[in-house]
């Protein structure tokens, strides 16, 4: 079965940059979450969406972390401006609304920010 | 804000031996518990689920949950060093998933 699919698997960006990561959920799923992880702070909620419809942004994540979810297929989360702070693994979850399914993840992307 | 907090932040068990992991919501709308294992590098994977009260084993883990307390508590039995882990549980509450700090297991041969 196919899983969720994140792109790409390493990224390393200098301050200042923009950078888009991109995140397929399992087909079939309506529910789609974007969470940072680090050793610090565990995972944190950046945004979740509903059947394309954007239900959370992670409230403190507002300013420079805007993820989209243009079909049901396909998510990006883009970060403008990089910050060294942002250095961290950028996780994509999916599941099937409703009923007892855990949130599937993806293997992530890690995040450099020079 | 909904909180999941896990006892202990790091065990370590011998290889042969029981890990016991701990997990609490704050929420009383949580309805469903997960435990996922997240190998170093890896993703988490969700490992088992639990819904309602009581227990629930499948292999060498074990699951309780007292919805009352909303408390929920994780045991592998015959820990291999494999085992070892960052162990994160995860409580739904409304359609609100939220994950705790996670517990990592060293399991020592």
């Amino acid at each position: 079965d196919a899983g969720v699919t994140q792109t790409p698997r390493h990224e390393v960006a200098e301050k200042g940059q923009t950078i888009i990561l991109k995140c397929e959920p399992v087909s079939g799923h309506n529910d789609l979450f974007w969470y940072r992880q680090t050793k610090i702070q565990g995972l944190e909620l950046l945004s979740y969406f509903r059947s394309k419809s954007l239900m959370e942004d992670g409230g403190a994540f507002k300013d420079r972390f805007k993820a989209e979810m243009l079909n049901s297929s396909f998510s990006t989360l883009k970060i403008q401006p990089t910050e060294p702070k942002d250095s961290a693994v950028y996780l994509c979850a999916s599941s099937l609304q409703g009923g007892n399914q855990a949130p599937l993840f993806g293997e992530g992307t890690r995040l450099s920010v020079l | 804000q909904q909180k999941v907090q896990q006892s202990p932040e790091s065990l370590i068990v011998p290889e042969g031996g029981m890990a016991s992991l701990n997990c609490t919501s704050s929420d009383r709308n949580v309805d469903y518990f997960w435990w996922y294992r997240q190998h170093s590098g890896k993703s988490p994977k969700m490992l088992m689920s639990i819904f309602s009260n009581g227990e629930k084993e499948e292999g060498r883990f074990t699951v309780h949950l007292n919805k009352a307390s909303l408390h929920t508590s994780l045991h592998i039995r015959d820990s291999q060093p494999s085992d070892s882990a960052l162990y994160l549980c995860a409580a739904r509450g409304n359609y609100k998933y939220v994950f705790g700090a996670g517990t990592r297991l060293k399991v020592i041969a």
